[in-house]
């Protein structure tokens, strides 16, 4: 089994949508968490980290539910700038553990 | 500040050549890492280090070797290439306290052994 899994996608939206991506770890030991963001072919970039109280950046609202071990993303009113895979990330003291990612297409 | 820097972009390779990844980071990182992405796995750690003189193994460590004499470098050598190693490397780099997690990342060398 993978450490981090995430949803198969491709979620194909219309812009103004919102989109839901859940990811699910299996150490229970970890603590902290990131979505990264990754253009076609590109580097990675953070997105957002991830709070055991939830946190929220503009459209975008991150959770951990950690009894359930699993993180989620919300994007609100999808632009299509959105269009991206996204990638739910185990930080482990450093050592990053990434999920296969998830790819999201925004369409007019 | 130029960030992480990769070279080549882009290498062909035959099978049982040898080549160096070159990794830079001018942000003072202690911590810098090498992955891998394949189409559908995501992104795999290769090797890590902890500062100049320590490394470690990640995930998908054979075939590679790494070092660390300075801060800035962090090259890694692909020993034999394979086909399997066909891929898209990522060097990244981080700020000396680990658990903060964001990792700056270079722009990626694409890599086909043939």
């Amino acid at each position: 089994r993978k450490e981090v899994e995430q949803d198969p996608g491709p979620f194909n939206v219309p812009e103004g949508a919102t989109v839901a991506f859940n990811c699910t770890y299996s150490n229970s030991a970890s603590q902290s968490f990131f979505w990264y963001r990754q253009d076609c072919r590109k580097e990675p970039k953070l997105l957002m980290s991830v709070y055991s109280s939830g946190n929220e950046d503009g459209r975008f609202t991150a959770q951990l539910n950690r009894a359930s071990q699993y993180i989620s993303l919300l994007i609100r009113d999808s632009k299509l700038s959105d269009s991206a895979t996204y990638l739910c990330v185990d930080n482990q003291g450093g050592k990053l553990i990434f999920g296969q990612g998830t790819e999201l297409s925004v369409k007019p | 500040n130029a960030g992480v820097t990769q070279t080549p972009k882009f290498q062909v390779l035959k099978t049982g050549q040898s080549m160096t990844l070159q990794c830079a980071q001018d942000m003072n990182h202690e911590y810098m890492s090498w992955y891998r992405q394949d189409p559908g796995m995501g992104l795999r750690l290769i090797h890590y280090s902890v500062g100049a003189g320590i490394t470690d193994q990640g995930e998908v460590p054979n075939g590679y070797n790494v070092s660390r004499s300075t801060t800035e470098d962090f090259p890694l050598r692909l020993l034999s290439a394979a086909p399997s190693q066909t891929s898209v490397y990522f060097c990244a780099s981080s700020t000396p306290y680990r658990d903060q997690g964001e990792q700056y990342f270079g722009p990626g060398t694409r890599l086909t052994v043939t």
